[in-house]
């Protein structure tokens, strides 16, 4: 089974600064499909940014963008100009093409200093 | 209200008593998932249902059971909760027909409490 691993419990950076954070996953699948979804204290999941292993350019929505390594299996996740808003647990995941399993990472809390 | 909800949103229980929590959809998706999250272990899929009367297994099924008799609805029950139950758990709704990215809603959540 796929495993996702997110390497950093815990993160931290200064408000308009750039942060990155790591997920790393194993699998032997070469088509699929990769996410970062954000949790605010709200406890909503909210889908921040996704990726298609087969395409080769890296996705970007606005401040986030990825830097996804398919040889490396690392899909990392850089927020740049940082905001008080963007405080919460951020969660890797990994889905399959072929089923409806999608594996999380353990999540990373960020916090944003003022 | 359109989207995805759950009910109740907390909810304490006792060792062995049966809890069923509520899921509903307005989006008519196919498939639905229940998942929980522990800390240090991100959210993991307990059950999943690709359409009505068609429901598998996911990654820790044990002591869950899932029916969805409508495509709106999809009630997870705990049988006979265990303290090792409590947790956060999340619904989450995804089209028959693949979108681009396969992108689930979630909903916000139901944070149960086994006594």
């Amino acid at each position: 089974a796929q495993t996702v691993t997110q390497s950093q419990p815990e993160m931290s950076v200064q408000e308009a600064e750039t942060v990155t954070l790591s997920c790393t996953y194993d699998t032997s699948e070469s088509d699929y499909y990769l996410f970062w979804y954000k949790q605010p204290p709200s406890r909503q999941m909210i889908l921040v940014i996704r990726q298609e292993a087969y395409k080769q350019q890296n996705a970007t929505e606005n401040r986030f963008s990825v830097n996804f390594q398919k040889a490396a299996k690392s899909f990392s996740l850089k927020i740049s100009d940082s905001q008080l808003g963007d405080a919460a647990m951020y969660f890797c995941a990994y889905r399959s093409p072929i089923n409806n399993d999608m594996r999380f990472g353990a999540g990373t809390r960020l916090t944003v200093k003022p | 209200d359109a989207g995805i909800t759950q009910s109740p949103r907390y909810k304490i229980t006792e060792t062995g008593r049966q809890v069923t929590l509520m899921c509903h959809q307005t989006w008519s998706h196919s498939y639905m998932f229940w998942y929980r999250q522990d800390l240090g272990h991100g959210l993991r899929l307990i059950y999943y249902s690709a359409a009505a009367d068609i429901t598998d297994k996911g990654e820790v099924p044990d002591g869950y059971v899932v029916s969805r008799s409508k495509t709106e609805n999809f009630p997870l029950t705990l049988e006979s909760a265990t303290r090792s139950q409590t947790s956060v758990y999340f619904c989450a709704s995804k089209p028959f027909l693949e979108n681009l990215y396969n992108e689930q809603f979630f909903g916000p959540g139901t944070r149960l409490t086994v006594l």
